[in-house]
């Protein structure tokens, strides 16, 4: 069954450190996303992705934050300049239409020292 | 603002336990209304909803939306142990597919 692959699992980085979390959404999908989940809280909404360009951004989703596809098959999610308050289960989702479900990855976990 | 507020937010119940899982919602531009069950990581995908009073059902998980009340509601039949999970609730909105997420219920199914 297809599937949404994320790597790493889990990263552990210094604040102010660089750090990229991939993702390879299911091959047919057009449509992909970050969400993000702080321990204890909900599921966030981060960005949205659709022909290569943002649809939409929540808030959170401020300078520092960055998404791309940078071939046909991954799609990144780059933090410049991390804070302690980044430390979250990044979740990256596809779908194949905009009002079709979403499929979720496992999720990458961050940790911001 | 956009919410989704879910009820009960945690629950315990014993095995072959009937149990309803509540979701309600403020949202402009509703699209459709999705459950998923989080286990550890990843929620996967349950039910999608986008009409009123029609039930869709999986096994002994069945779901229904009220677009006029703004509600939804999750049934699990005969509990057990491997229905011990969160349930998130979340509304599909605007033109972007952005979900706004419930805070979820914890239920925790005893042998």
């Amino acid at each position: 069954e297809p599937e949404v692959t994320q790597t790493p699992s889990h990263q552990v980085t210094q604040m102010g450190q660089e750090v990229i979390l991939r993702c390879v959404p299911i091959s047919n999908h057009l449509y992909f996303y970050w969400y993000r989940q702080i321990l204890g809280q909900k599921v966030e909404f981060l960005v949205s992705f659709y022909n290569n360009e943002i649809s939409e951004k929540s808030e959170i989703f401020d300078d520092q934050f960055s998404v791309e596809r940078p071939d046909g098959s991954n799609f990144t999610l780059k933090i410049r300049s991390t804070k302690l308050e980044d430390s979250a289960m990044y979740f990256c989702a596809s779908s194949n239409r905009v009002t079709g479900e979403l499929f979720f990855g496992e999720g990458s976990r961050l940790t911001v020292l | 603002e956009d919410k989704v507020v879910q009820s009960p937010l945690s629950l315990v119940v014993h095995e072959g336990d009937t149990v309803t899982l509540n979701c309600s919602y403020e949202v402009t531009n509703f699209r459709s209304l999705l459950w998923y069950k989080q286990e550890k990581k990843a929620p996967t995908f349950l039910f999608m909803l986008t009409s009123s009073g029609i039930e869709k059902k999986s096994g002994r998980l069945s779901s229904i939306l009220d677009k006029k009340e703004l509600f939804s509601i999750l049934n699990i039949t005969a509990t057990q142990t491997g229905d011990s999970a969160v349930y998130l609730c979340a509304v599909l909105s605007s033109n972007t597919g952005k979900l706004i997420f419930g805070q979820g219920t914890t239920l925790q199914v005893k042998p």
